[in-house]
């Protein structure tokens, strides 16, 4: 069946540094990737996504490209901030089914030092 | 701005008791679901609702019950509590029982069981 795999976290970083977040998935077809974020308190948003082979989402600075060959999706951002301390989380669902069949990853809690 | 309501955001239970937590949105989402959310293994789908009237299982369903008799509100009911139910439940809805991946989640309800 369909999976994803997220490195384990915490990791903790300091400001400015630049991030990576792997992200690496098993599926049939031709899965759409997505990584949501969830900031302390809060319910998990939609930070990217990316519908098909090496396309590249990017939204707030953060980046991950689809690459089948790899079957990976690994978030990066070049210069961190205290404000993107949150649990981050890797998804896919395969194109047109039911949003029931959204899977996500175990999460990746990143803490950034001033 | 609603988007998605949880209540209540925490509650303690005994075990054996019974409750409900309540889901309401106001986006005219056709897709509402319960998660859960423990430590080390991402989210879990606990039941699903692709329209009024109809409801689904998802991954681990069993203890919980669901009705979805408006197109706002998707209630979760637990009719015997129990401490393996200790979590944090999430509600999310989606514009279309097809995914296009994007989920909207509420703030959480954090439950322990006793």
């Amino acid at each position: 069946g369909n999976s994803v795999t997220q490195m384990e976290g915490p990791v903790t970083l300091s400001e400015e540094a630049f991030l990576t977040i792997n992200c690496t998935y098993t599926a049939t077809g031709y899965p759409s990737l997505f990584w949501y974020v969830q900031y302390p308190g809060e319910g998990l948003q939609l930070l990217l996504k990316a519908t098909k082979a090496d396309d590249k989402g990017s939204n707030k600075g953060f980046e991950a490209t689809y690459r089948k060959e790899t079957t990976s999706f690994h978030l990066e951002k070049g210069s961190v901030q205290v404000s993107d301390s949150a649990v981050y989380f890797c998804a896919l669902s395969d194109q047109g089914s039911s949003a029931s069949k959204i899977i996500f990853g175990s999460g990746t809690r990143l803490s950034i030092r001033p | 701005n609603a988007g998605v309501t949880q209540t209540p955001k925490f509650q303690v239970l005994k075990t054996g008791q019974s409750m409900t937590l309540q889901c309401a949105q106001d986006m005219n989402h056709e897709y509402m679901s319960w998660y859960r959310q423990d430590p080390g293994m991402g989210l879990r789908l606990i039941h699903y609702s692709v329209g009024a009237g109809i409801t689904d299982q998802g991954e681990v369903p069993n203890g919980y019950n669901v009705s979805r008799s408006t197109t706002e509100d998707f209630p979760l009911r637990l009719l015997s509590a129990a401490p393996s139910q200790t979590s944090v439940y999430f509600c999310a809805s989606s514009y279309a029982s097809v995914g296009t991946g994007e989920l909207f989640f509420g703030e959480g309800s954090r439950l322990t069981v006793l």
